[in-house]
């Protein structure tokens, strides 16, 4: 099993340049999450996927929009990238009701925004 | 407003001591607890949890205390190897929002053969 997989692994953008980061996992998680990690802040949510077809805000929403393709894929979206996006990324799926130790993490993808 | 803090940003410790990773939190709401575990290029992994209506979980090498009164977390990992070192997130779930979790800033644990 792959487990959750994350494309690109690296991207750099020019301020303004749009891009979308995928996520797909295959352990038949209901529940789906992007998390960025800046240095000095931890994992902070961005949006959460219950259960396919729902999307929910976390805690720095702004700047990004997300898309639950289906069960497997959840993307996240930068419409108009900024410096400030400069980030860590990490894809997250967890079995919806079960406990937290179920949540899977991706391996990230690293953005640079110039 | 940071609600989970782990206040020291790093820690070295010699292969076979105690390592203690700490983590204070301001919400009393919070019902549950976990730390999760993350080398470079890769993301984190789950290491072991507690529930808030106990004070200590073993799993071998690694034990969770709470003390609630205190609002702290600590995480010992006895005797310290040095694939233990990475960084160390702690992470807490506010009480009835179960599709989200509050993490700390993490620690960066370096075990010196």
């Amino acid at each position: 099993n792959a487990g959750v997989t994350q494309t690109p692994k690296f991207q750099v953008l020019k301020t303004g340049q749009s891009m979308t980061l995928q996520c797909a996992q295959d352990m038949n998680h209901n529940s789906m999450y992007w998390y960025r990690q800046d240095p000095g802040m931890g994992l902070r949510l961005i949006y959460y996927s219950a259960s396919e077809g729902t999307t929910d805000k976390g805690e720095v929403p702004n700047g990004y929009n997300v898309s639950r393709l289906n069960k497997r894929e959840f993307s996240l979206r930068l419409e108009s990238a900024a410096p400030s996006q400069t980030s860590v990324y990490f894809c997250a799926s967890r079995d919806r009701g079960h406990l937290w130790e179920t949540q899977y993490f991706g391996p990230g993808t690293r953005l640079l925004v110039l | 407003d940071q609600q989970v803090k782990q206040n020291s940003p790093s820690l070295s410790v010699q292969e076979g001591r105690i390592s203690i990773l700490n983590c204070d939190y301001t919400n009393s709401m919070f019902d549950y607890f976990l730390w999760y575990k993350k080398y470079p290029a890769e993301g984190p992994t789950f290491l072991i949890s507690i529930s808030s209506i106990k004070d200590k979980n073993e799993d071998g090498r690694f034990t969770v205390f709470l003390n609630k009164s205190a609002k702290h977390l600590s995480l010992h990992i006895v005797p310290s190897q040095p694939g233990d070192s990475a960084v160390y997130f702690c992470a807490a779930r506010p009480g009835g929002a179960t599709n989200k979790l509050i993490f700390g800033t993490g620690t960066l644990l370096a075990v010196q053969p």
